[in-house]
């Protein structure tokens, strides 16, 4: 069983819609993060969250907004979506912060 | 914010060749992480490093974080095709985000 999935795995969608990407994990973990990566590879932080606390990046546009139904979930909502946007979104889970942290295969989007 | 510079930005070895990554910070690491990720995959955890002078082995790859705990290498002993992807080194920040390198991209020819 996978233990950090992410659906869609591919997304192409026009500038201006609104979607979201799933991110659920089985590990029993209570921390989950979003990150981007950029044409370039960069990978950067977007959110930390955890039952207790939400760390949001300060450059993250607030079109984008973490939800967490439970633990085991933290989907990513972008809304009014733009060109610059497109980039592969990771989710990851780890037992707390400052701990070894488990990635999802990633999601592709594509604004067009 | 934390920031770490990694070196070299691609490597191209042959088979069997050995080689090093470099993860340099000009903050005292908190911890060190390295990852692996290959193309349209996500990021696979290598090891983590906490303690200045550290070292750590799996297989052919040993990491070490260095007294200061400011640098860290990656060394890969007798490289194989399957030890091509790109190598990432993340640190923990005061605030308990991950910051990443920039990233090396590792060939290995046959």
């Amino acid at each position: 069983d996978t233990a950090v999935s992410q659906t869609p795995k591919y997304l192409v969608t026009q500038m201006g819609n609104d979607k979201s990407i799933k991110c659920e994990q089985n590990l029993g973990h209570d921390t989950m993060y979003w990150y981007k990566q950029d044409s370039k590879k960069f990978l950067k932080i977007m959110f930390s969250y955890n039952n207790k606390e939400l760390i949001i990046n300060e450059t993250v546009p607030n079109r984008f907004s973490p939800k967490s139904p439970d633990k085991a979930h933290l989907n990513l909502h972008i809304n009014s979506l733009e060109l610059g946007d497109s980039a592969v979104y990771f989710c990851a889970s780890s037992q707390g912060f400052r701990n070894i942290q488990y990635f999802g295969a990633g999601t592709r989007l594509s604004v067009l | 914010s934390q920031e770490l510079e990694q070196s070299p930005q691609s490597l191209i070895v042959q088979e069997g060749k050995n080689l090093t990554i470099n993860c340099t910070s000009s903050k005292t690491l908190y911890g060190l992480y390295w990852y692996k990720q290959k193309y349209g995959e996500g990021l696979i955890f290598l090891m983590m490093l906490q303690k200045g002078g550290e070292e750590k082995s799996h297989e052919k790859i040993t990491a070490k974080l260095d007294e200061k705990k400011q640098q860290s290498s990656l060394h890969i002993t007798a490289s194989q095709p399957s030890h091509a992807g790109i190598y990432l080194c993340g640190a923990e920040s005061s605030n308990n985000d991950m910051r990443f390198g920039a990233g090396t991209r590792l060939t290995v020819k046959p």
